[in-house]
């Protein structure tokens, strides 16, 4: 199976303050990387599918890159609503697998 | 409303056997593939089985291979994970979720548009 990496396991960080999450993947998955954020006692939210394709209704303070080997969740300008932990999933293979999730705190 | 709604978590001992459900509406159920996906205490989310449409393609991770079996009824618009075998490490909240296929002109591109609420299974004597 995929496995996926995800760095770091938490943050914190100040309301305004760009906050980035890396994503790596232990093969080439192409852009077939998504990313959900996830709060405590509610369903997981898409954010960004196909590594940079922003989900409808998501505020463009989101956004996802891909690198050669390498995917990065971007926040632009944190927000107190943002306190979440944030996944990363691949779906090139038929077995999906997430990242161990990065917990973002704001201070 | 795009709707999905979990049910039939329980507390079961270690080795019974539990059988989840998932109501879906407002979609065309019957062309979709469903995914299952679990987080147990303290941990991150975890894939644990999908169904095509018709049924006649179903993956698993490794760790539930032979315990648990993904099943769907077209007719009544409902998902199931049967779970035999259980194990403590089993214990989490089960959600069901909807693929979505997007057509970017070149790929199609999978993820989960439509989660449900979850349930939970608590495995423990």
């Amino acid at each position: 199976d995929i496995q996926m990496t995800q760095s770091p396991s938490s943050l914190s960080a100040s309301v305004g303050d760009r906050v980035t999450i890396a994503c790596r993947p232990s093969q080439s998955i192409s852009n077939y990387l998504n990313w959900y954020q996830h709060k405590p006692g509610k369903a997981p939210k898409l954010l960004i599918y196909a590594a940079s394709r922003l989900q409808s209704g998501v505020p463009s303070r989101f956004s996802g890159s891909a690198s050669w080997t390498d995917f990065t969740l971007t926040i632009s300008s944190l927000q107190p609503e943002d306190s979440a932990t944030y996944f990363c999933q691949q779906t090139y293979s038929p077995r999906w697998t997430f990242g161990q999730g990065t917990e973002v705190e704001i201070k | 409303e795009v709707q999905l709604v979990e049910s039939g978590g329980a507390l079961v001992q270690p080795g019974g056997s539990v059988r989840l459900s998932c109501a879906a509406s407002g979609f065309a159920f019957n062309t979709s593939w469903m995914n299952w996906v679990r987080q147990a205490p303290g941990k991150g989310l975890e894939w644990v089985a999908n169904i095509k449409e018709d049924g006649s393609e179903i993956y698993y991770v490794d760790s539930v291979k032979g315990r648990f079996t993904v099943s769907r009824d077209n007719t009544e618009n409902s998902l199931y994970l049967q779970m035999n075998s259980l194990r403590a490490e089993d214990t989490a909240v089960y959600y069901c979720a909807r693929r979505y296929d997007f057509w970017s002109g070149y790929n199609y591109y999978y993820y989960m548009d439509v989660w449900g609420k979850g349930t939970t299974v608590t495995v423990s004597s």
